[in-house]
């Protein structure tokens, strides 16, 4: 079956300017995760989503990130007034949250470049 | 917070030997879970193995096995018989029961030789 996916696979973007990042999890996955991989930072964790709600959004950085989740499916991320530091891949994760045990599966990431 | 540690930032092993990436964590929780994930150069992260805190036995997925020591907050991993497909970043992570999110380490760089 289909796995995660995400869109753009690569965006490259000016300093100032406002992006969307897009991920599609697997179908009937009530739990999303979105995760930051960058040099130096490593992995980090940004917002958790179990349905359409955000009960732990403790990672984003600042308020220029947001996320929504619209029909318990799709996720995008959005980042406004991106500066240099934003650049980095972005990884959404989802998991059927069922049982003792919900393994995360991972998309391919969005690299993200701010020039 | 939990925090995990991976103190090897690079690793190399010849093919078909065998190579142990180490991890520590900390926390002060009771029950968890640990994980290994791979990340090829696709960028594609993979679960490679995982432990219930609450198990006392090393969880074991054909060549890849964990020494799991609670009491020292250790999880390490060992891959058997090496293969060059093996080359990839290997990320330790933590979870609590809720798993509502992992915790990563900075992630080991292994590289399998012919």
């Amino acid at each position: 079956g289909a796995g995660v996916s995400q869109s753009p696979s690569n965006k490259v973007t000016e300093k100032g300017k406002d992006v969307e990042l897009r991920c599609d999890p697997i179908s009937g996955h009530t739990a999303l995760y979105w995760y930051r991989q960058s040099l130096g930072q490593g992995l980090e964790f940004l917002i958790y989503f179990q349905g359409n709600s955000a009960p732990d959004k403790s990672g984003l950085p600042s308020d220029r990130f947001s996320a929504e989740r619209t029909g318990g499916s799709v996720s995008t991320l959005t980042i406004q007034r991106t500066q240099q530091e934003d650049s980095a891949v972005y990884l959404c994760a989802s998991s059927s949250g069922l049982g003792t045990y919900g393994e995360q599966f991972f998309g391919p990431g969005t690299r993200l470049t701010v020039l | 917070a939990q925090t995990v540690t991976q103190s090897q930032p690079e690793m190399s092993v010849q093919e078909a030997e065998t190579v142990t990436l180490s991890c520590t964590y900390d926390t002060s929780e009771n029950n968890y879970y640990l994980f290994w994930y791979k990340q090829p150069p696709s960028r594609q992260m993979i679960l490679v193995i995982r432990q219930e805190a609450y198990k006392q036995q090393n969880a074991t997925e054909n060549r890849f096995s964990v020494n799991f020591q609670k009491a020292a907050k250790s999880f390490s991993l060992k891959i058997s018989d090496s293969q060059l497909g093996d080359t990839a970043m290997y990320f330790c992570a933590f979870a609590k029961v809720t798993l509502n999110k992992l915790v990563f380490g900075a992630g080991t760089i292994l590289r399998v030789k012919s």
